[in-house]
């Protein structure tokens, strides 16, 4: 059972340089998230997706776009990387209902450095 | 907006008892959840309040109070493996958007 799948694992960037990063789950999840994990620091939340077709703004949308291309996968992609977005970056889905099925579950995450 | 805070550090001893408290400020939110993340690795559930009260699942429980805008995490019987930093999130109203705390390192000492 892979859970969730992020690629790719490391990734180096010129500044201007875009790039995509995947994720997909086989949980048959409705609910997908981008997080982005700064040295010391928390996550915060870049965009989600309630459920296929859908994409909502986060805490930090600014130069990055999405794409729910169906129920399994959920991209993210820098379309001018900047070394402000030089960050860990972590995708989860989560599945329905309320109580204790509000779990999320986290891909192993995309180092991602912006030189 | 929402906004959760969590002290940064917390040192135990291994053995003992650790209180993990997060306060929040909201205008609504379906729960509160806790997860666990050790260096270089990713964040996992430990543990989920939607009502008021004690949640307990093995070493780990986790408390809500709606009315105090207060939750905390506690971990029995300390081990070396605790020693992550922990999180505690919002989940929002409406039941997808969920905001994280800064996160509570926690060093389990010999």
């Amino acid at each position: 059972n892979a859970g969730v799948t992020q690629t790719p694992k490391f990734q180096v960037l010129k500044t201007g340089q875009s790039m995509t990063l995947q994720c997909a789950q086989d949980m048959n999840h409705n609910s997908m998230y981008w997080y982005r994990q700064d040295p010391g620091m928390g996550l915060r939340l870049i965009y989600y997706s309630a459920s296929e077709g859908t994409t909502d703004k986060g805490e930090v949308p600014n130069g990055y776009n999405v794409s729910r291309l169906n129920k399994r996968e959920f991209s993210l992609r820098l379309e001018s990387a900047a070394p402000s977005q030089t960050s860990v970056y972590f995708c989860a889905s989560r599945g329905t209902g309320l109580s204790i099925q509000n779990i999320q579950y986290f891909g192993a995450g995309t180092r991602l450095s912006v030189l | 907006g929402q906004s959760l805070e969590q002290p940064s550090e917390v040192t135990a001893v291994e053995g003992a008892i650790v209180q993990i408290n997060c306060t929040y400020q909201t205008s609504g939110f379906y729960g509160l959840s806790w997860y666990q993340q050790h260096d270089g690795g990713a964040p996992t559930f430990l543990s989920y309040n939607a009502l008021d009260g004690l949640e307990e699942t093995g070493r780990f429980s986790s408390f809500l109070s709606r009315s105090d805008s207060y939750g905390y995490l506690l971990l029995q019987e300390l081990q070396m493996k605790d020693s992550a930093s922990y999180f505690c999130a919002l989940t929002e109203t409406g039941g997808f958007k969920t905001i994280f705390g800064a996160g509570t390192r926690l060093f389990v000492k010999a």
